[in-house]
């Protein structure tokens, strides 16, 4: 059976440092992965998606890049957080080109 | 993708169903409806999806009507653990599979 796993759960950090958020797939081949944020009290917006290694699109222009080293692992990074950066943090996958998402455990992140 | 609305907010006794609305009247014919569900502190989780014809699955029942500009989600005997907020997504299937989620519906089901 396939399993998401994001890490860390929880993660308090400074204003104007780094970021990195990892999510990993298991039991499937070549997904599509995504990355989500959800402010408190907010809808979910989608950061990130890919299709494939090294393949990225953005939806959102910000302070947020992603990354696809593997196929199946998603890094989400920040070189300098901002305040605006705190939030429940998602990643997802799914198995072909269509057809539902499923859902990592989330990270909530608190910049301070 | 077309653009979908639905109340802020819904109540619900307890073993009653519960019937969730959501318009969606600028649909398209190739767009499909989806359903997915975001209990506090989680990930959203997958409920159902249709195209044209009503759909039921072990967790709820989606009637969409003739004109495909409305579709109710049925969850047929709400318990407490349905409390959630509900999303309704109309899109087109593509290669990014991108799903762009609402504010939903805030379901809380009173016992």
């Amino acid at each position: 059976s396939q399993t998401i796993h994001q890490w860390p759960a929880t993660l308090v950090q400074p204003v104007g440092s780094p970021l990195s958020l990892e999510c990993t797939v298991e039991g499937t081949s070549n997904p599509n992965l995504y990355w989500y944020r959800q402010a408190a009290g907010r809808g979910l917006q989608l950061l990130f998606y890919s299709v494939g290694i090294g393949q990225i699109s953005s939806e959102v222009p910000q302070n947020l890049s992603a990354s696809r080293p593997q196929d199946r692992q998603f890094i989400l990074s920040s070189k300098k957080l901002l305040l605006s950066d705190s939030g429940f943090y998602l990643c997802a996958w799914s198995p072909f080109r269509v057809g539902e998402q499923f859902f990592g455990p989330g990270t909530r992140l608190t910049v301070l | 993708d077309a653009k979908t609305t639905q109340p802020t907010s819904m109540d619900c006794a307890e073993g009653r169903a519960a019937n969730l609305p959501c318009n969606h009247s600028t649909i398209s014919g190739n767009e499909y409806v989806y359903w997915y569900r975001q209990i506090h502190s989680q990930g959203p989780q997958y409920i159902i999806h249709g195209l044209k014809n009503n759909e039921t699955n072990e967790m709820a029942s989606l009637i969409i009507t003739e004109d495909r500009k409305s579709s109710t989600l049925i969850l047929p005997h709400a318990t407490l653990r349905d409390t959630a907020v509900y999303y309704c997504i109309v899109r087109v299937p593509n290669t990014g599979n991108q799903f762009y989620f609402g504010t939903g519906t805030s379901l809380t089901v009173i016992p």
